[in-house]
């Protein structure tokens, strides 16, 4: 299993500011991916970060707007860009060990822009 | 890319009746399909997994059963108890979508009532 911190745990910010999330694993994990859960919705993936690398974005994410760093295999870093209040969702970070296993999930921040 | 379908979006039980959760997915390539539960305000929970080489695995009052040919997997829940009240998803992995990049579904909210 892997024990993951994901810090802030919420905050509200003014619009066009930006907030990094941080997310510590306990262990070395291969990969760690970013999700976003807007108010009542399911999960959409925003990225995947990469250890040493640029990040791979999916579609409609790009990196001007959701700067990824992944420094080494236990920590990685979301910014949120120029918020807007659209942008008002809970950003999970997410690690899985090996393929085919069981992803865990940090325990989300919830962001908030007035 | 991978798709992913649940059906239905809100599911009342009475405590002790069964719950079923059904998904469908669209890349024939995909090999793991997780479900996870989201209590409000934490973060998802894996409850059960299962991959493409297994058709029915269970976990107590938990099963899921996959169908690759018809590209469905269902979610079993026998006995329901208020505390299975939650959000379900179902995800899928693997194939043309990567190494664990889950696609959830929209989510299934279970309530139980006593």
């Amino acid at each position: 299993s892997a024990v993951i911190s994901q810090k802030p745990s919420r905050d509200i910010c003014q619009r066009g500011t930006s907030l990094t999330i941080q997310c510590q694993v306990d262990s070395q994990v291969t990969m760690m991916f970013w999700y976003r859960q807007q108010p009542g919705q399911s999960l959409t993936l925003i990225a995947t970060a990469n250890q040493g690398s640029e990040a791979t974005y999916e579609s409609g994410f790009v990196i001007d707007k959701f700067p990824i760093s992944r420094p080494n295999l236990t920590f990685s870093t979301l910014t949120v860009s120029n918020m807007s209040p659209e942008d008002s969702s809970i950003y999970l970070c997410s690690v899985a060990t090996r393929r085919d296993t069981e992803a865990f999930f940090g325990q989300g921040t919830r962001l908030t822009v007035v | 890319g991978e798709n992913v379908e649940q059906h239905p979006s809100t599911l009342s039980v009475q405590e002790g009746d069964s719950a079923v959760i059904k998904c469908t997915y669209s890349d024939s390539a995909s090999n793991y399909f997780p479900w996870y539960k989201q209590e409000l305000g934490k973060r998802p929970q894996l409850i059960i997994d299962i991959r493409s080489n297994v058709g029915e695995k269970k976990d107590q009052r938990i099963a899921v059963t996959l169908n690759k040919t018809a590209k469905h997997f269902s979610l079993h829940i026998t006995e329901t108890q208020p505390e299975d009240s939650a959000v379900y998803f179902c995800a899928a992995s693997g194939g043309n979508t990567g190494f664990q990049k889950l696609v959830f579904g929209t989510g299934t909210r279970l309530l139980v009532s006593p």
